[in-house]
């Protein structure tokens, strides 16, 4: 079984959906994050959290709301996005803060239309 | 702040040739840790090394290599003898060791490696 698995790998939303994306990881790690990868652009951080407490929240607009109902399980819920929110979303996970490896799910590709 | 600067955006090869991508990293902080990670096209990034601001030595890795250089804030890494299966966006990410600091990882642009037969 893969370590961090996120779901779903596609979506496609137009400005006025909410939908939700999952990530679940398997690795028995304490920390996970969100990240957002668009296009010619760094990786950038969007949330982080630790023992299910966001430790951080990188300026990242009210559109995206993450959840973290427990260590192994992160959701990113959307609302209202912005064509420009269209991205690589990467779920990550660590055994604790970022000084360890984190462990990356294999992305999904959000497209707003 | 903490910077890491990827400046090749792209590199083509041919298969079996040596290649170089570079990463020049800025940071207040003397205790850090760098980070080279790939992404083929399936999207999943792929952990490759860790190594800490302490740890100055050369590691080398099957046909990896990374020469990490604090005197010029420098930490790339040489794949010898390329394969196909090498093409992928290589990333080098930096993070600092302090308590709020300490779940970040600041990541470059990525070079997107070719590979060509």
């Amino acid at each position: 079984e893969t370590g961090v698995t996120q779901t779903p790998r596609h979506l496609v939303m137009g400005m006025t959906n909410k939908k939700s994306l999952k990530c679940e990881q398997h690795l028995g790690h304490n920390a996970m994050y969100w990240y957002k990868q668009s296009a010619k652009k760094p990786l950038e951080l969007m949330f982080v959290y630790n023992f299910k407490e966001q430790t951080e929240n990188n300026s990242v607009p009210s559109r995206f709301s993450p959840e973290c109902p427990n260590s192994s399980h992160l959701f990113l819920h959307l609302h209202t996005l912005q064509p420009e929110d269209s991205a690589l979303y990467l779920c990550a996970s660590s055994q604790d803060g970022g000084t360890i490896k984190q462990y990356f799910g294999p992305g999904t590709r959000l497209t707003v239309t | 702040a903490q910077k890491v600067t990827q400046a090749q955006t792209e590199i083509s090869v041919v298969e079996k040739e040596d290649v170089t991508l570079d990463c020049v990293y800025e940071t207040r902080d003397t205790t850090y840790y760098l980070f080279w990670y790939k992404q083929p096209p399936s999207g999943e990034l792929v952990f490759l090394i860790r190594r800490n601001s302490f740890d100055e030595q050369n590691e080398i890795s099957g046909r990896y290599s990374w020469n990490f250089q604090k005197s010029t804030s420098s930490f790339n890494f040489t794949i010898t003898a390329s394969q196909v299966v090498d093409s992928a966006v290589y990333f080098c990410a930096l993070s600092e060791a302090g308590e709020t600091s300490g779940s970040r990882l600041t990541f470059g642009e990525g070079t997107q490696l070719t590979v060509n037969p």
